[in-house]
């Protein structure tokens, strides 16, 4: 299994908060992405990055920032979370064969 | 822009019959696709790809797919369901640039006994 972890696993928060997830590799990988999944969505990539300190939007990053400070981190935040992000984050790498992602065990995220 | 569909949300299956998931994809040039399985309450694991060559490509648990560039559709195929196999499935097409994949909704598989 590819070294990916992801925390927290579970978080309830309040609307309005800000709220930080934090995606780990082992892998040394270049490429990691966020995605949120959603009953009748399936994923949706929120923001990727391609290198240290090199970040681009997905199709859904409204509401999302992201930074990368070290390749084995990636960290998502939403800088006032609202109750349409209600969401489960999955964090992904790519693996040794370009496109091909491996997935984290994934955050289930609730805002009330 | 690229874009994947799969035609049926859920489908149900008696456990020993065969299965066939379909998944259609827009994609300009040629493109790479993907399976991926998500058990309840877990992460997506990776099936099989497809990247070049031969057209049917064999994935992991019994599973294969088969592209078909004149129908645009890369389609996940069992020949003996287990009911262990009752899970999400989601096809997936590869952008070029940076690696991004473009997910279909899913098809959610039911093993009846």
């Amino acid at each position: 299994d590819a070294g990916i972890t992801q925390s927290p696993r579970h978080k309830v928060t309040e609307t309005g908060t800000p709220v930080t997830l934090r995606c780990h590799q082992t892998e040394n990988h270049r490429y990691m992405y966020w995605y949120r999944q959603d009953p009748g969505h399936g994923l949706r990539l929120i923001h990727y990055s391609y290198g240290v300190k090199d970040t681009d939007k997905g199709e859904v990053s409204d509401g999302y920032s992201v930074s990368r400070s070290k390749t084995e981190d990636f960290l998502l935040t939403l800088e006032s979370a609202t109750s349409s992000q209600t969401s489960v984050y999955f964090c992904a790498i790519t693996g040794q064969e370009d496109y091909e992602q491996y997935f984290g065990p994934g955050t289930r995220l609730t805002v009330t | 822009a690229q874009s994947v569909t799969q035609p049926d949300i859920h489908i149900t299956v008696s456990e020993g019959a065969s299965l066939e998931l379909r998944c259609n994809y827009s994609y300009g040039a040629t493109p790479y696709l993907f399976w991926y399985v998500q058990s309840p309450g877990q992460g997506l694991q990776l099936l099989l790809k497809y990247f070049s060559g031969d057209t049917l490509v064999q994935g992991i648990k019994g599973f294969e797919a088969e592209f078909k560039r004149s129908q645009s559709s890369f389609n996940l195929r069992k020949p003996s369901v287990h009911w262990s196999d009752a899970a999400e499935y989601f096809c997936a097409v590869g952008s070029s640039g940076y690696s991004t994949l473009t997910f279909g909704k899913g098809t959610m598989l039911l093993v009846s006994p």
